[in-house]
């Protein structure tokens, strides 16, 4: 089956600087990507993914890139804020079989004043 | 629209003891899933549902049972609860199939303890 590694487990940013989440996946027949952020308390929320026909996708101060060849994809947060603290989890699904998704450990995002 | 609501929010049991946790959605969603999140390893797919009336085993399913009776919810059960599955519980739906209905929707979770 799918197996999803995610790396930093923890990150630690000031404001304003970039942060950058990497994830690696092992089945090339993987073709859907998103990004969930879970803040204390709460359940994950999607705030970004991307496909496998596509290299790059942007929405305001995040971004993913995906390397097909490689099989790995990153996040990149831009101009962090103190709101954007939190867990981030990748994941990786294959088309049909329920659109079940395989994630990663996770990453926990810091980001000091 | 309440979007994915878990019940309880928070569970104390013995070992041994059962228990149902409820998941519900207002949305329409064709399938749902229940993961369990441990510390440093994620989130892990027990069991989901394509449809009313249908279950499948996903990565842990062991200890757990679950039913879709009703389009809307989706019950996870254990039967006989063990120390190791002490764990935050979430629910999930998803709309159906791929192109832009890729993104599941989580509820609030459950917070389970097993002593």
């Amino acid at each position: 089956g799918e197996n999803v590694e995610q790396h930093p487990s923890t990150l630690s940013v000031q404001e304003g600087d970039s942060a950058v989440i990497k994830c690696t996946y092992s089945d090339s027949a993987s073709n859907y990507f998103p990004w969930y952020k879970q803040e204390l308390g709460k359940g994950p929320q999607l705030i970004i993914d991307i496909r496998s026909n596509v290299g790059e996708k942007k929405d305001q101060r995040i971004a993913v890139t995906l390397n097909k060849t490689a099989k790995h994809f990153s996040l990149h947060i831009t101009e962090t804020q103190p709101e954007d603290s939190a867990v981030y989890f990748c994941a990786a699904s294959r088309p049909g079989g329920g659109n079940k998704l395989t994630f990663g450990t996770g990453t926990q995002l810091k980001v000091e004043l | 629209n309440a979007g994915v609501t878990q019940t309880p929010k928070f569970r104390v049991l013995k070992t041994g003891q059962s228990m149902t946790l409820l998941c519900a959605q207002d949305m329409n969603h064709e399938y749902m899933y229940w993961y369990r999140q441990d510390p440093g390893m994620g989130l892990r797919l027990i069991h989901y549902s394509v449809g009313e009336g249908t279950t499948a085993k996903g990565e842990v399913p062991d200890g757990y049972n679950v039913s879709r009776l009703k389009k809307q919810n989706f019950l996870l059960g254990l039967e006989s609860a063990a120390p190791s599955q002490t764990s935050v519980y979430f629910c999930a739906s998803n709309l159906r199939g791929g192109g832009a209905d890729n993104e599941q929707f989580f509820g609030p979770g459950t917070r389970l303890t097993v002593l």
